[in-house]
């Protein structure tokens, strides 16, 4: 069974600065990754897949990369509107999520 | 518009058996796959399971193998999660997941979510 594993937990991280999360695979999942984007009191909503290729509707501030076992997003310039908490998932084998990073604005 | 949308809120009592739905619109229903996800309170997201909505072919994440079971109804684009025997550990928000392609592929569309509250 693959594990996910994200960090940091959680990241405090001022307007317009950039957030840097990480999600690693305990076993290549290739470029078979997500990510995804929770706000509270809302289902998850999908930013990210192939590892880097951003959904519908998704701003270019976010950007995803990585393969192998090794996965970055980043958030280029954070808005208020992405306070949040961001998971990964692999779906190479199963479909398990990481345990996610909540994502606070200054 | 692709929309999932969830039955609403139960409160059950241990022991009694649970049935929520989630209905599909806006594409062909059978041509994609299903998932469930958990999120128990406060904490993060648990793939439980996935249905082909094409011949009902279910698999199962080995957490939640032989406590829940997945099916669907073709005629209505409507799946479902079901328990036999609820615990008080089954309190949680549970999501239905629309797979982009195939049964390997990431969730492009989700319900609202359906919380499921037991307690005696």
């Amino acid at each position: 069974e693959i594990v996910m594993t994200q960090s940091p937990a959680f990241l405090s991280v001022s307007p317009g600065e950039r957030a840097t999360l990480f999600c690693r695979a305990s076993q290549s999942v290739t470029r078979k990754l997500a990510w995804y984007q929770q706000k509270p009191g809302q289902a998850p909503r999908l930013l990210i897949y192939g590892a880097f290729t951003r959904a519908t509707g998704i701003p270019a501030r976010f950007s995803g990369s990585g393969s192998g076992t090794e996965f970055t997003l980043t958030i280029s310039s954070l808005q208020s509107e992405d306070s949040a908490v961001y998971y990964c998932q692999q779906y190479y084998s199963w479909l398990p999520f990481g345990g996610g990073t909540k994502v606070e604005i200054k | 518009e692709v929309q999932l949308v969830q039955s609403g809120a139960e409160v059950k009592k241990p022991g009694e058996s649970l049935r929520i739905a989630c209905k599909g619109s806006g594409y062909t229903f059978n041509r994609h796959w299903i998932s469930w996800v958990r999120q128990m309170p406060g904490k993060g997201l648990e793939w439980m399971g996935r249905i082909d909505p094409s011949d009902s072919y279910a698999n199962y994440s080995p957490s939640f193998q032989g406590h829940v079971t997945l099916s669907v109804d073709k005629s209505s684009s409507t799946a479902y999660l079901q328990w036999r025997s609820l615990k008080a550990s089954d309190t949680a928000f549970y999501y239905c997941a629309r797979h982009t392609s195939g049964y390997d592929s990431e969730f492009d569309a989700w319900g609202q979510g359906t919380l499921v509250t037991v307690s005696s």
